[in-house]
């Protein structure tokens, strides 16, 4: 298995609801990481798990709280958003965390829409 | 200064030229450079890994890195319409389990029949 997967591929909801994604790999990757990518614009980091452990935040309002249960699966929640939230949430894994030129593999998003 | 930057495009080429990719990066601690392929709609695909200075070479595909020049660059060979996408460039850097990939803002690729 060499993907990483993301649910719900779509997804729309009121600024009122909370909703929450996943993502899962099992390719036995001990980073994962969230993105949020506008139209037109490269992926921005969100967040970085390393083994299992929130590493980095890049100051992301506090309505989107990440999880990691366990080394395969990764959730975003996602609670009170904004309509400038609307974007592509792309999910990654790796196999190390880069310094020896290990690659990204990304899910292919959440495509979500804030009403 | 931005951290990564890609020559802005939209960069054109005939189906069979060779289509060439640059990218800068501004931080000298960077260790570990990207190219990614990303159709419109979909997520980023690796399609390069090149960490070492030189010329590495996959298929029609040649990154290539001069860390002296902070200087990365895609060369693709017989481009072929299927090509056509956004490529993006991306630097690792860190240290411990802190690091990062970042993206430059992308170069749309368009080859023509």
């Amino acid at each position: 298995d060499t993907e990483v997967t993301q649910t719900p591929k779509h997804l729309v909801m009121g600024m009122t609801n909370k909703k929450s994604l996943k993502c899962e790999q099992h390719m036995g990757h001990r980073a994962m990481y969230w993105y949020k990518q506008k139209a037109k614009k490269p992926p921005e980091l969100m967040f970085v798990y390393s083994y299992e452990k929130l590493s980095i935040n890049e100051s992301v309002p506090s309505r989107f709280s990440p999880e990691c249960p366990n080394s395969s699966l990764l959730n975003l929640h996602l609670h009170a958003l904004q309509p400038e939230d609307s974007a592509l949430y792309l999910c990654a894994s790796s196999q190390g965390h880069g310094g020896a030129g290990y690659g990204y593999t990304f899910g292919s998003g959440t495509r979500l829409t804030v009403v | 200064q931005k951290e990564v930057e890609q020559n802005s495009g939209p960069l054109s080429v005939p189906e069979g030229a060779i289509a060439s990719l640059n990218c800068t990066y501004s931080d000298r601690v960077s260790q570990s450079f990207f190219w990614y392929r990303q159709y419109s709609g979909k997520s980023p695909e690796l399609i390069m890994s090149i960490y070492s200075n030189g010329d590495k070479e996959d298929g029609r595909f040649t990154a290539q890195l001069n860390k002296a020049s902070q200087y990365v660059s895609l060369l693709i060979r017989d481009s072929q319409p299927s090509d056509s996408a956004t490529y993006l460039c991306a630097v690792n850097k860190g240290g411990g389990s802190n690091y990062k990939l970042t993206f430059g803002k992308g170069t749309l690729l368009t080859v023509n029949p």
